[in-house]
């Protein structure tokens, strides 16, 4: 039982195409989260969502569009993709915005050619 | 402002010997502090937590990690290294208060393990 997936494990296209990460977790928490990790191991947090609204936005594109169909669900989708955009990104969760731990799926590679 | 920093990005023990891994807050508010481990293309898993109780916290794996405020320190040790402990390992420092906070990473600190 895996408590956060990410499909596809890896990813990639050229520049200027439009791109989706799927993330799902079963753990029942309320709250999910989008990680982009840099070539230099650096992890930022991108957005946050709570009972399917958006939390944190923090200064990241507009090319980029968090979408949760519902609480288990957290897309990350991507418009006119740039060769910067290239990295790991993590999706995570945890209990509600007030928990702490936060659980982490295996990360989504992607490379922009 | 909230920060984080890893005082060490690699570090390189025998097995069998003790593990340090460093690092120092910086934080307004009374931190809530973590290490998390990412094994070679892995996800992130926490390792231990420090919320405001206990200032020596013991974590999995054989991991623990002390706060120390008047160091604004949570060095992250273990007594004896393993081949499997070979991993990037995360300091992490939560932002804010409350409900409010956010996760800030340090920038890791890659352990490497000689046989």
């Amino acid at each position: 039982d895996t408590a956060v997936s990410q499909t596809p494990k890896y990813l990639v296209t050229q520049m200027g195409n439009d791109k989706s990460i799927k993330c799902e977790q079963n753990l029942g928490h309320d709250t999910m989260y989008w990680y982009k990790q840099d070539s230099k191991k650096f992890l930022k947090i991108m957005f946050s969502y709570n009972n399917k609204e958006l939390i944190i936005n923090e200064t990241v594109p507009n090319r980029f569009s968090p979408k949760s169909p519902d609480k288990a669900h957290l897309n990350l989708h991507i418009n006119s993709l740039e060769l910067g955009d290239s990295a790991v990104y993590f999706c995570a969760s945890s209990q509600d915005l007030a928990t702490y731990e936060q659980y982490f799926g295996p990360g989504t590679r992607l490379t922009v050619t | 402002a909230q920060s984080v920093t890893q005082l060490d990005s690699h570090v390189s023990v025998s097995e069998g010997t003790p593990v340090l891994l460093r690092c120092n807050y910086s934080s307004s508010y009374s931190p809530s502090l973590f290490w998390y481990v990412q094994h070679p293309n892995k996800g992130l898993q926490l390792l231990l937590k420090y919320t405001s109780a206990a200032t020596l916290v013991k974590g999995i794996n054989g991991f623990e990690a002390e706060f120390k405020k008047s160091e604004t320190s949570f060095h992250l040790t273990k007594p004896s290294a393993h081949m499997s402990d070979a991993a990037e390992y995360f300091c992490v420092v939560r932002v804010g208060p409350g409900s409010q906070g956010n996760l800030i990473f340090g920038k890791g600190t890659k352990l490497s393990v000689k046989p």
